[in-house]
Order: C-alpha cells, then sequence, then structure tokens
C-alpha cells in the first residue's frame, strides 16, 4: 500500500519568507508526527498529532513554528520568517496508534534550504 | 544522560561477518524498541521491532532486548557492502504528556568493507 508522502521534495527559499511543508501519512494511520534532522545530526522531534489535535507541541523551536492537521490525514508544518537555521530534512512519520506499541513509518522528506 | 544511547561510530566489519550494533536506554518503564535504518540521504526506514526480552530473528537481522539491563542490540549476520548505513534505535519512552512518546538515538554509522 501507499506509503507516506510529503511535498515539495526540495524547496529553497529566501531568508525572512514562509514556507509550507505538506505530509499524507498512510491511510488509517491516527498518529503523525514530524521531525527535523540536519545534516549529520539526529532526528529532533517538533510535534505530534493524535488526529486533528496535537497534544504535543514541546519540539517546536519557536514560534514562527506551527503545525495542523485536517480531517484526521494531511498535515502542514509552516515555518514563518525562514532563517537560515531552519535549513534541514523535514521529517513526518505517522503510526496506527499513539497509545501502544507505536510502530513510526517515515516518509522521504523535505529538504529545505533558506538562502 | 542521554534517554538512547547508541555508539556514534564509524563500526567496521569485513563482508560476511556479524554486525552488532548496541543501544542503552534510560527508562526502565521501555515496552517498545525499534530499529531502524538510514542511508545516506535517505528517510529512517523501520526494519525490526521487539517488545519482549530475549531474541528475535528476521532473516538476517536478529534483535535482542535485555529490560534487566536496559539495553537491546541489533545483529545482521553475512554483513553486505548494502548494509552499510546509519541505524537508529528507538525506544517508547512510556506514557508522557497522553501518548507513548517514542525517543530516538542519534544513530551508529556502520561500514561493511568489501
Amino acid at each position: 500500500g501507499a506509503g507516506v508522502s510529503q511535498s515539495p521534495s526540495n524547496k529553497v527559499t529566501e531568508k525572512g519568507k514562509d514556507v509550507e511543508l505538506r505530509c499524507d501519512p498512510i491511510s488509517g494511520h491516527t498518529a503523525l508526527y514530524w521531525y527535523r534532522q540536519s545534516l549529520g545530526q539526529g532526528l529532533e522531534f517538533l510535534i505530534y498529532f493524535q488526529g486533528n489535535s496535537a497534544p504535543d507541541k514541546s519540539g517546536l523551536p519557536s514560534d514562527r513554528f506551527s503545525a495542523e492537521r485536517t480531517g484526521g490525514s494531511v498535515s502542514t508544518l509552516t515555518i514563518q520568517r525562514t532563517q537560515q537555521e531552519d535549513s534541514a530534512v523535514y521529517l513526518c512519520a505517522s503510526s496506527l496508534s499513539a497509545l501502544t506499541k507505536n510502530e513510526q513509518y517515515f516518509g522521504p522528506g523535505t529538504r529545505l534550504t533558506v538562502t | 544522560q542521554k534517554e538512547v544511547e547508541q555508539n556514534s561510530g564509524p563500526l567496521s566489519v569485513p563482508e560476511g561477518a556479524i554486525a552488532s550494533l548496541n543501544c542503552t536506554y534510560s527508562d526502565r518503564g521501555s515496552q517498545s524498541f525499534f530499529w531502524y535504518r538510514q542511508y545516506s540521504g535517505k528517510s529512517p526506514e523501520l526494519i525490526m521491532f521487539i517488545y519482549s526480552n530475549g531474541d528475535k530473528e528476521d532473516g538476517r537481522f536478529t534483535a535482542q532486548l535485555n529490560k534487566a539491563s536496559q539495553y537491546v542490540s541489533l545483529l545482521i549476520r553475512d554483513s553486505q557492502p548494502s548494509d552499510s548505513a546509519t541505524y537508529l534505535c528507538a525506544v517508547n519512552m512510556g506514557y508522557s504528556g497522553g501518548y507513548q512518546k517514542v525517543t530516538f538515538g542519534t544513530g551508529t554509522k556502520l561500514q561493511v568493507i568489501p
């Protein structure tokens, strides 16, 4: 079946511009996660959605970052007034449920470059 | 103390050898454990999960879990150059904030030498 999809695959933007990153989880998966991975670094948790609500936003690095999920499916991560330190690969993952074993499956990621 | 610790490597093994990757975790209440493989420039891919003490085998991969000692390992038998990647250990750190939060280690880079 279809896996997690993300768009765009690559995004180059100028410092100060806003960007939107999209994630389409595996059908039927209620939990959705956003992570960030800088070059050569580990995964940095950003936000978790259960359905349309976000019980855990603790990883969002600043108020320039926001995310929403509609219809319990597609999620959008928005970065306002982008800075060069926002350059990274943004990964989305989904799982059937975050209340039990929580096996997460990742999308291919969006590589964001802020110039 | 880091919640999930892995040796960053690189771990170099000759082709055909057994590669042993180790991970320790801090939360004694953790119940679910995962291994992800991440090729350079790609996203993490779930390759193994284990929930009970002991060994779990899947093809050339064996996951080993020892909850008393709080470590989980991944053995790769008959290592191939195509196994060269970074392996991430992930642990369900228990019920916090309304859900079972998975914490990832920083990964061990494996190099299989032909």
